[in-house]
């Protein structure tokens, strides 16, 4: 079947400029994530949503970042006004539910770079 | 609090030889631990997860890792490099929580010779 899917797989901006980054999670998969793959930084949680439930937003690095998740299902991460660290490699997972060992599987990622 | 220490940053075997990536971690809670493989351009993938059965967890590929929780290590082994193994590996915790976010290692970049 289908797994995780992101679009663009590549983008390039301006610094200042906005950035949409989309994820389209595995079909029924109820939980849905979002990190971050920089050369600093390593892999690192950004933010988590579970269902209906408030999303957990406790790793976005500043209010320049946000996501929202449509209907349960396709999610969407925009940078605001993007800096030059912004640039690296963002990366959706899902996970089919909130069963605490069921496994995220991850898509190919997005490719940021700010210019 | 939960982390991931991985010991090496880049480990160089010849084909046919085996494979050993050291991880130790540290959790407040009983965690879930997994490693994932990403190959150049990729995205990432499960190779194998240990979630309080078995201690000897077999994955993909021919990979196996042990979880010695007297050790707080999960070290990732292989008993013949091939060539496409060739990629990066990650170690990673989880809390076993309801949010259940990952925590990954540095990464470990396996080199295989031909």
């Amino acid at each position: 079947g289908a797994g995780v899917s992101q679009s663009p797989s590549n983008k390039v901006t301006e610094k200042g400029k906005d950035v949409e980054l989309r994820c389209d999670p595995i079909s029924g998969h109820t939980a849905l994530y979002w990190y971050r793959q920089s050369l600093g930084q390593g892999l690192e949680f950004l933010i988590y949503f579970q269902g209906n439930s408030a999303p957990d937003k406790s790793g976005l690095p500043s209010d320049r970042f946000s996501a929202e998740r449509t209907g349960g299902s396709v999610s969407t991460l925009t940078i605001q006004r993007t800096q030059q660290e912004d640039s690296a490699v963002y990366l959706c997972a899902s996970r089919a539910s909130a069963g605490s060992t069921d496994t995220q599987y991850f898509g190919p990622g997005t490719r940021l770079t700010v210019l | 609090a939960q982390s991931v220490t991985q010991l090496d940053s880049h480990v160089s075997v010849s084909e046919g030889t085996p494979v050993l990536l050291r991880c130790n971690y540290s959790s407040s809670y009983s965690p879930s631990l997994f490693w994932y493989v990403q190959h150049p351009n990729k995205g990432l993938q499960l190779l194998l997860k240990y979630t309080s059965a078995a201690t000897l967890v077999k994955g993909i590929n021919g990979f196996e890792a042990e979880f010695k929780k007297s050790e707080t290590s999960f070290h990732l082994t292989k008993p013949s490099a091939h060539m496409s193994d060739a990629a990066e590996y990650f170690c990673v915790v989880s809390p076993n929580n309801a949010g259940n976010m990952l925590t990954f290692g540095g990464g470990t970049r396996l080199m295989v010779k031909p």
